[in-house]
């Protein structure tokens, strides 16, 4: 199963500030990389995905980086609120192509 | 908005006893997942479907678990006999995929989950 490797663990941001989370995978033959947001009690919510034809996507605040010869993405979380804390979850796809695996998951707290 | 349900919400059983989460994919969603999340090990494919077809089950322990999907509207996870270390959030989830590939742009929908306690 491919691994997927996600960093920070947790992080602690003022509000305002950029949070940063990575994520690594293994080799990947297919094309589209998510990143997920889950609040307590809730199921992970698609929050922004890229395909990697493209460096980087942005949606309001959220932005993926992407850079497929390191086979490393990352999300930034620019002008971070209290409201944004939750667990955020990178995935790629399996070997299948069919399924997702998932990082082991970021705890962002966001301090006002 | 189209949502995944996932039924019961929570579950409380005792050791040995049969398990059995229900799933309504979103109408139209032709692959359903089944994953397991712990504080430990995150969130764990346990199985997959396409089309109602198995896919893939490698994840999950067989001689307890079996994944069904008897109808388009319905996906089951079973554990017997259930074990304290099953104690988890179980999660759906569906989307649709076209052909070999090409996930759509809205990815795969997650439940709310089944919180399962083992006693």
């Amino acid at each position: 199963q491919q691994q997927v490797k996600q960093s920070p663990q947790s992080l602690i941001v003022q509000k305002g500030g950029i949070s940063i989370i990575n994520c690594a995978y293994e080799n990947t033959a297919f094309d589209y990389f998510p990143w997920y947001q889950q609040f307590p009690g809730k199921g992970p919510a698609l929050l922004i995905a890229i395909r990697p034809d493209v460096s980087e996507k942005k949606e309001g605040r959220f932005t993926i980086s992407f850079n497929k010869s390191a086979k490393q993405f990352s999300l930034h979380i620019m002008d971070s609120q209290p409201g944004d804390s939750a667990t955020y979850f990178c995935a790629a796809p399996s070997n299948s192509g069919y399924a997702l695996n998932f990082g082991k998951g970021t705890s962002l707290l966001v301090t006002p | 908005d189209a949502r995944v349900t996932q039924t019961p919400r929570h579950k409380v059983t005792e050791m040995g006893q049969e398990v059995t989460m229900r799933c309504q994919p979103i109408l139209g969603h032709n692959t359903v997942f089944w994953y397991r999340q712990t504080m430990m090990q995150g969130l764990e494919l346990l199985a997959y479907f396409r089309n109602r077809a198995p896919l893939d089950d490698s994840g999950m322990p067989k001689d307890r678990f079996s994944a069904e999907m008897p109808d388009a509207t319905l996906a089951t996870l079973k554990i017997q006999p259930s074990e304290p270390r099953d104690s988890a959030v179980y999660f759906c989830a569906s989307g649709f995929r076209a052909g070999t590939g090409g996930l759509g742009p809205e990815g795969y929908t997650f439940g709310s989950g089944t919180r399962l306690t083992v006693v």
